[in-house]
């Protein structure tokens, strides 16, 4: 069974950036893309981007562009979030959740059937 | 301002039935299948509970069933019990920029 194991929480200042990672542990690692969701204090979701776990190869929302970067180390099973210029808007949940698509040649479905429990991102002055 | 338009509330007893719309455009729910919904209880992460409109994942109850017409997807529960009281997300593939759109989620509350 497979699980996303995600950093623990954050506290930046306005301006800096934050790195948050996410394991995967249970199966194999590059059979599905993962995904970026965040979710500010009592607010909905909000997709960031997806990345492939085998290539690191990213695509993302056009709200994010130039701002973040998703990587992947396939030696650790790892995904990483790395979003930059931070500012207090940015103080959400964030989460890794694993798309729905598995096997070779499958890319993505576009919806989530696991997450990890949520990084929490806080970002005061 | 979320993509998808979801009504803030709703409510219903115990066996009783109720149903969360989902309103988008003829550029993510009207064009696509690709329509999911999430539960999320409170400080926790979002579960998946339906996908492609209608299908249930595995361990899923068939009391959660999804729909569609038009712009519009559609959650129903039924026989209501007090563990589905929670938070529900729908979602929707868009061939826009965003690629993936949410709803601005439904709290469901148990009487």
């Amino acid at each position: 069974q497979m699980q996303l194991v995600q950093s623990g929480a954050e506290v930046k200042k306005p301006g800096a950036s934050v790195k948050i990672s996410c394991k995967a542990s249970g199966d194999t690692f590059t059979s599905h893309y993962v995904h970026w969701v965040r979710q500010a204090p009592g607010q909905g979701l909000e997709w960031m981007g997806i990345v492939n776990p085998t290539t690191g190869s990213a695509t993302y929302a056009q709200k994010f562009q130039g701002r973040v970067t998703m990587t992947s180390d396939t030696s650790t099973s790892t995904v990483y979030m790395d979003l930059r210029s931070l500012r207090s808007e940015d103080t959400a949940m964030y989460y890794c959740a694993r798309d729905y698509c598995s096997g070779v040649g499958c890319y993505t479905y576009w919806y989530f059937d696991l997450w990890g429990r949520g990084t929490l991102v806080t970002v005061s002055s | 301002q979320s993509a998808l338009t979801q009504p803030p509330s709703v409510s219903g007893s115990p066996g009783q039935s109720v149903a969360i719309s989902c309103t988008g455009t003829n550029s993510d729910i009207g064009r696509y299948n690709r329509v999911s919904w999430y539960q999320q209880p409170p400080g926790t992460a979002p579960k998946l509970m339906i996908y492609d409109v209608s299908n249930r994942p595995s361990g899923v109850p068939d009391r959660f069933s999804g729909s569609k017409s038009g712009n519009t997807a559609s959650l129903t529960i039924s026989g209501l019990q007090a563990e589905d009281e929670a938070d529900y997300y729908c979602s929707s593939y868009a061939n826009n920029n965003s690629y993936v759109v949410f709803g601005g989620g439904t709290k469901l509350t148990v009487l």
